[in-house]
């Protein structure tokens, strides 16, 4: 089973400033990597896959890196309604698809 | 436009089997381009994909709740549904249900409902 470990836990920024969200699988999954973001009481939403492809609706302002090992999610200035939990999953091996354990940004 | 929707008992006495049920409309579950799942997220942590059905039968499971998990799906009804035996606290969570693209990412959820199993 492939590992994912996401950094930091928790990120405090002041709207405007830029996030960015690391994300390190315990094997090389290539380009096989997805970040979702998840509001409180909402499901999960697909912000970016193959690593760096942002999915359908997704602002410019999010971007991705990456690949192999160590990835990475840019949030370039962040909105109000940006502030929330991020998860990084990989689909390069599965079963099982694993997500990492979040990384929530908050309001400084 | 695909929306999904589980179904189910919120609560669960332990020892007993959780049954869940997804819906699925504005879209067909017998496509060959997807796969259809099941991710849960206990209180306050993480998400943990459980496993996933294709059209045809073919299921793929969490090896840590293989032995415990079932899927299956019904493309009369296009629906698709989980079960969960020999249930402890420790399942309960906010249960989703997905489509998944071939290679594994998720595009669409379900809004969640949550099983609480007392302890």
């Amino acid at each position: 089973e492939i590992g994912m470990t996401q950094s930091p836990a928790t990120l405090s920024v002041s709207p405007g400033e830029r996030a960015t969200l690391s994300c390190r699988a315990t094997q090389n999954v290539g380009s096989n990597l997805a970040w979702y973001q998840q509001k409180p009481g909402q499901a999960p939403r697909l912000l970016i896959y193959d690593a760096s492809t942002r999915a359908t609706g997704i602002p410019a302002r999010f971007s991705g890196s990456g690949s192999g090992t160590d990835f990475t999610l840019i949030i370039s200035s962040l909105q109000s309604e940006d502030f929330a939990v991020y998860y990084c999953q990989q689909y390069s091996n599965w079963p099982p698809i694993t997500f990492g354990g979040g990384s929530k940004v908050e309001i400084k | 436009q695909l929306q999904l929707q589980e179904s189910g008992p919120g609560l669960v006495k332990p020892s007993e089997t959780l049954s869940l049920t997804c819906t699925v409309s504005g879209g067909s579950i017998s496509s060959n381009s997807y796969y259809w799942g099941w991710i849960r997220q206990p209180p306050g942590k993480g998400l943990e994909w459980i496993g996933n059905i294709y059209y045809s039968g073919t299921t793929y499971y969490n090896p840590s709740l293989k032995s415990r998990v079932t899927i299956s799906v019904d493309t009369s009804k296009n629906q698709f549904s989980l079960k969960m035996s020999s249930v402890t606290a420790a399942d309960t969570a906010m249960y989703y249900c997905a489509r998944h693209e071939a290679t594994g990412t998720t595009a669409h959820w379900g809004q969640g409902t949550l099983v609480t199993v007392p302890s």
